[in-house]
């Protein structure tokens, strides 16, 4: 079953907007990944922030974590038309049955950035 | 090329089929993935191997096989490939550092089963 899940499913903001997108997860977790998907592409990794941290910025991006509430949001700030993707959190968790570190993808949201 | 690199890219064959999709990366990284991507599903975890020889299951494993001989590359194979396999599959690889372990994923493989 998944384990993080995103809000919105689909986002559709101008050019010069912030786009936020919310990820919530069930288990505990080692870390949280963003990564992006360009149409018909693999996944590009974005941020990672780790279970003792609370909020991490990488260029537009900021990234927040709220262990108590099992939640993260990605912010783009100043979106561009070349932001429009689908945009995916993962959790990292230790498999219990193997002992070794897997990441849970979303389903996803897609942004689309107009012009 | 340096990299993460999947083949073939496209993909199409009739139920019964053996298919094998092939992964290759040139970082030597630890661990690599097979994931299947699905409308409605996201993506989902098919197998994964932290190292070579050492493979185990994810949340999808049924009608896969995989094999890890060497460090570099990670094969998928669908025995007897079923109309429900038809997906879009991605390899990935990291390096798996403790809390570091970003994924870097390859263009993808489109499968098609008629």
């Amino acid at each position: 079953s998944q384990q993080g899940e995103e809000d919105p499913q689909a986002l559709s903001i101008q050019e010069g907007e912030n786009a936020t997108m919310n990820c919530s997860y069930k288990t505990s977790i080692n870390n949280l990944q963003w990564y992006r998907q360009n149409s018909g592409r693999g996944l590009v990794h974005l941020i990672l922030i780790r279970s003792n941290e609370r909020e991490k910025h990488s260029g537009r991006l900021r990234v927040t974590l709220d262990t108590s509430k099992k939640s993260s949001s990605l912010l783009i700030t100043a979106s561009r038309a070349a932001d429009t993707a689908s945009y995916f959190c993962a959790t990292d968790a230790i498999s219990l049955d193997s002992g070794y570190s897997t990441l849970t993808f979303g389903k996803g949201t897609m942004l689309l950035v107009s012009p | 090329d340096a990299g993460i690199t999947q083949s073939p890219r496209y993909k199409i064959t009739e139920t019964g089929r053996q298919v094998t999709l092939m992964c290759h990366q040139t970082w030597s990284h630890s661990y690599m993935f097979w994931y299947r991507q699905d409308l409605g599903h996201g993506l989902r975890l098919i197998y994964y191997s932290a190292a070579a020889d050492i493979t185990d299951k994810g949340e999808v494993p049924d009608g896969y096989v995989v094999s890890r001989s060497k460090t570099e590359n990670f094969p998928l194979t669908l025995e007897s490939a079923t109309r429900s396999q038809t997906s879009v599959y991605f390899c990935a690889s990291s390096g798996g550092l403790a809390g570091n372990n970003e994924q870097f994923f390859g263009p993808g493989t489109r499968l098609t089963v008629l």
